[in-house]
Formats: structure tokens, sequence, C-alpha cells
């Protein structure tokens, strides 16, 4: 299947710094998406992208929709200790037989110290 | 309240024994899915359905099984577990069926011994 590659795996940040993390792949993505997953819960959805360059924010949280349609990055300003979790992007392919698939990467796993 | 509601949460068993993770959402959402997070491997999509009736291999439907009669559920069935189906299972739905907006149930967490 598709391959995303997230960056950096984990991040281990003093709380006010600024956190950046990115999601590359190989191939073309239609759809880019990033979601939050605090512990023993499920992923909860922080923003969705749906065009070429877009830039989109939600409070702290901003990210954007790259311009090769290969790649998105997403930072959080201002780090408190409750951003404590595991980020995933997640995109869908671009391509007909790919229509409801829906791929993640790896997971950045982030820890703030107060 | 909006929910998709997984079960059993957690499950210890034996290889061999057939189990069946049941997933039911409240939202009236046409598209289901179900993902196994794996350390280091992130999220990885089992199976999928985009109406009812309708379903479809993700990147690793290998030993798993999944049904879907009515709108609102979707189980995933393990016919014969083995030891690396040990994993936490995610069940998810969405309204749209290619946006990739889900709403994710609590997560099963099974161990196959």
């Amino acid at each position: 299947g598709q391959q995303l590659n997230q960056s950096p795996q984990s991040m281990f940040i003093q709380e006010g710094e600024d956190v950046s993390m990115n999601c590359t792949s190989s191939s073309i993505f239609n759809t880019w998406l990033w979601y939050k997953q605090d512990p023993g819960e499920g992923p909860v959805l922080l923003i969705a992208l749906y065009k070429a360059g877009e830039l989109t924010s939600n409070g702290r949280l901003t990210a954007q929709f790259g311009i090769t349609r290969k790649d998105s990055f997403l930072n959080i300003s201002a780090s408190i200790p409750s951003d404590v979790g595991i980020y995933f992007c997640a995109g869908t392919p671009a391509g007909g037989t790919s229509y409801g698939k829906l791929t993640f990467g790896q997971g950045t796993i982030l820890t703030v110290h107060p | 309240e909006a929910q998709v509601t997984q079960n059993p949460r957690y499950l210890i068993t034996v290889t061999g024994k057939k189990l069946t993770v049941t997933c039911s959402q409240n939202m009236n959402h046409e598209y289901m899915s179900w993902y196994r997070q794996d350390p280091g491997l992130g999220l990885r999509q089992i199976y999928y359905s985009m109406n009812v009736e309708v379903t479809d291999k993700g990147d690793v439907p290998e030993g798993y099984k999944v049904s879907r009669k009515e709108k609102r559920n979707f189980p995933l069935i393990l016919e014969s577990p083995s030891p690396n189906q040990t994993s936490l299972y995610f069940c998810a739905s969405s309204s749209g069926t290619s946006t990739g907006e889900l709403f994710f149930g609590e997560g099963s967490r099974l161990t196959v011994l």
C-alpha cells in the first residue's frame, strides 16, 4: 500500500516551545489530515486539508497541504502539557483504485515538560 | 451523544479460537473502517466499507473478515487468530467516503496467546 513517512518519531520539548512535524509521500494525495491520540483513546481529527497549498489553523495548530501534494506539515505554537500524545498524519491517495482508502503515518510521540 | 462503540475493549484469547470484535456507530455514517495500531507502524487499514453490503480490503486484510449487513454495524471477524494479530484495533466511521474525516472508537486491545 501507500507509504507515509512521518517525522520526527518522537519529540521532547519544554512547555511554551513551538513544535513542527511533517509527513511525506512518494505519491500524490488528494487529502491530508492530522489526528491526535491521547493515551488510552482513539485518534481525534485536528485539521483536514483538501487543496494543494492550503494553510489551515485550529487554535494553536497550523497545518499546510504541500504544493506538490506529496507532503504536509503540522505546527503547534506555545505548547502546553495537554498537547502530549501521538500525532498522526493521514491521507487519501489519488487514483480511482484507492477510493475509500486512508493511509496513516507512523506517528510522532510528543512529550511536553512543564 | 455521537459515538463509535467497540466491544470488547480488552480480550485475551488463544490461537485458533474464532472471535468477533463488534463496532457500532449512531451517526448514520455510510463509511466505516477497521485499523490496527502497532508500535512504530502507526495505524494500518484492514478493511473498509463505503455502504451496506459494500466492503473492500485495506492494506493488511490477511486473516480478517468483515461484513456490513446494516449501516450502523461493522464487525471484524478473526476466524483463526494467530499471535501476530495481537494488536490494538480501532473502528472508525465517516459521513464522507473520501474525506478521511473519521470518528474513532476507543479501541479494542487483543492478545492472542
